[in-house]
C-alpha cells in the first residue's frame, strides 16, 4: 500500500517554462514533507522541505505547496533549466520521526532547450 | 566534507555468494539509513541506526539480509546467500538530528 504517490512517472517541459511535479499522500499523520532530486548514477540530494504547519515554502526557483485537506503537495520550478532534468522524489514523515521517510517512486523531469 | 561514501560502486556476483556493502556516513551524523531502489518498488528503507543502535529493521526483506554498525563511522549491509531478485541499487544515507538525509552514490548490485 503506497502511502506516498507520484502518479506521473515522467514530465517534459520547455526551458524557461514552469515545471509542476505532484505528490499525493494517504496518511494524515504525515507532518513533514521533503523533495529530493536524483541524477543518474548519483544518490538523491535534498532539495526543499515543508512542515505541515505551512502551506508554502520557497527557495529560489523552487517552491513547494502543501494542501493538507487534499493530502497533496506540489513542487514548482520556475523558470525550468536543462540542468533541472532529473528524477524528483517526494518523501513524507510522521511526527518528526528522524528515521522513517516514506518515498514516492519518483517523477522523471526532462527540460528541453 | 566528502559526503557519504559507499563501496563498492558496482558489484556483480553469482547467486549463492555472500555480498557485503559498505558505508561511511558524514562525520558527526548520528543516524544512518540503508535503502534499496528497484523499478518495481522505488526507494525502500531497509534499516536505520541511531547512535550506532539499530532502531527499525522492519524493512529488511529476509533473514538473508543483515546490517551492522560497529562504530559511528562505518556500517555494512550483508546479503548471504544472494539471489537474483536482490539485484538493485543500494543507498546509504546519514543525517544529523534532522529529517534531511544525505545520500551516498549507491552500490549497483547485480546477482546472476
Amino acid at each position: 500500500d503506497q502511502q506516498v504517490k507520484q502518479n506521473s512517472p515522467s514530465l517534459s517541459v520547455q526551458e524557461g517554462r514552469i515545471s509542476i511535479l505532484n505528490c499525493d499522500y494517504t496518511n494524515s499523520m504525515f507532518d513533514y514533507f521533503l523533495w529530493y532530486k536524483k541524477y543518474p548514477a548519483e544518490g538523491p540530494t535534498f532539495l526543499i522541505s515543508i512542515s505541515s504547519i505551512k502551506d508554502k515554502n520557497e527557495d529560489g526557483r523552487f517552491t513547494v505547496f502543501l494542501n493538507k485537506s487534499a493530502k497533496h503537495l506540489s513542487l514548482h520550478i520556475v523558470p525550468s533549466q536543462p540542468g533541472d532534468s532529473a528524477v524528483y522524489f517526494c518523501a513524507a514523515s510522521v511526527g518528526g520521526s528522524q528515521g522513517n521517510l516514506i518515498f514516492g517512486k519518483g517523477t522523471k523531469l526532462s527540460v528541453k532547450p | 566534507d566528502a559526503g557519504v561514501i559507499q563501496s563498492p560502486r558496482h558489484e556483480v556476483t553469482e547467486m549463492g555468494q555472500e555480498v557485503t556493502l559498505r558505508c561511511k556516513p558524514i562525520s558527526g551524523h548520528n543516524s544512518l539509513f540503508w535503502y534499496r531502489q528497484t523499478m518495481m518498488r522505488g526507494l525502500e528503507l531497509l534499516i536505520y541506526f541511531n547512535n550506532n543502535v539499530p532502531i527499525d529493521d522492519s524493512g529488511m526483506p529476509e533473514d538473508r539480509f543483515s546490517a551492522k554498525m560497529p562504530n559511528a563511522s562505518f556500517s555494512t549491509l550483508k546479503i548471504q546467500p544472494s539471489e537474483p531478485r536482490d539485484s538493485a541499487v543500494y543507498f546509504c544515507a546519514s543525517s544529523n538530528r534532522g529529517l534531511e538525509q544525505y545520500f551516498g552514490p549507491g552500490t549497483r548490485l547485480t546477482v546472476t
